[in-house]
């Protein structure tokens, strides 16, 4: 199976920062990476698929970079409404493994 | 708009049985791959099982294979679970999600609400 690690585990940062989450693979998959944002009692949602590409709808300020085993969420200007738990997931091979999640919390 | 909800959660002893199913609506059923997704209470997302628009290949998690079995009915929009020898860990909210792919997988674009199954005696 294909382990994908997320850092950091969790994350405080205030109404305005830039943001960066780390997804690493432990094995080289080119672009087959996806980012979710979910929050409490919530149904995850799809921000970023394919490495990169933004899914409709999510705004701009989110974007997602990396290929291989090394892969990144970033969010430019924080807004109150992405305080969550972002998680990464790979959908090169079964199983769809995700990472352990990123808690982002207000500082 | 596309719906996905998911029913059948509930409490059940181990070793017992359910059958989720997920209603879809809002899209042609028939062109996309279909996942289960789970999460068990405080934990992160498990990826449990997925089945190709057409039904044609089914894959499963290495902790439910051999007791769960995945299906769906075009001529009723759903999707199913079946769960069968349940255990203790089994127990969490699952979730269906609707593919962006229609005959590749590309990513879980859409989720129901989550049904919660807890096995206890």
């Amino acid at each position: 199976d294909i382990q994908m690690t997320q850092s950091p585990s969790s994350l405080s940062a205030s109404v305005g920062d830039r943001v960066t989450i780390t997804c690493r693979a432990s094995q080289s998959f080119s672009s087959y990476l996806n980012w979710y944002q979910q929050k409490p009692g919530k149904a995850p949602k799809l921000l970023i698929y394919s490495a990169f590409s933004l899914q409709s709808g999510v705004p701009s300020r989110f974007s997602g970079s990396g290929s291989g085993t090394d892969f990144t969420l970033t969010i430019s200007s924080l807004q109150p409404e992405d305080f969550a738990t972002y998680y990464c997931q790979q959908n090169y091979r079964t199983p769809y493994t995700f990472g352990q999640g990123t808690k982002l919390e207000i500082k | 708009q596309v719906q996905l909800v998911e029913s059948g959660g509930g409490v059940v002893q181990p070793g017992g049985s359910l059958r989720l199913s997920c209603e879809a609506s809002g899209f042609t059923f028939s062109s996309y791959a279909m996942h289960w997704v789970r999460q068990a209470p405080g934990k992160g997302l498990e990826w449990v099982s997925f089945i190709w628009y057409d039904g044609s290949d089914k894959y499963y998690a290495d902790s439910v294979k051999g007791r769960f079995t995945i299906s769906r009915d075009s001529s009723r929009n759903t999707l199913y679970l079946q769960m069968n020898s349940l255990r203790t860990e089994d127990t969490a909210v699952y979730y269906c999600a609707k593919d962006l792919g229609g005959n590749q997988v590309l990513g879980f674009a859409y989720w129901g609400q989550g049904t919660l199954v807890t096995v206890s005696s």
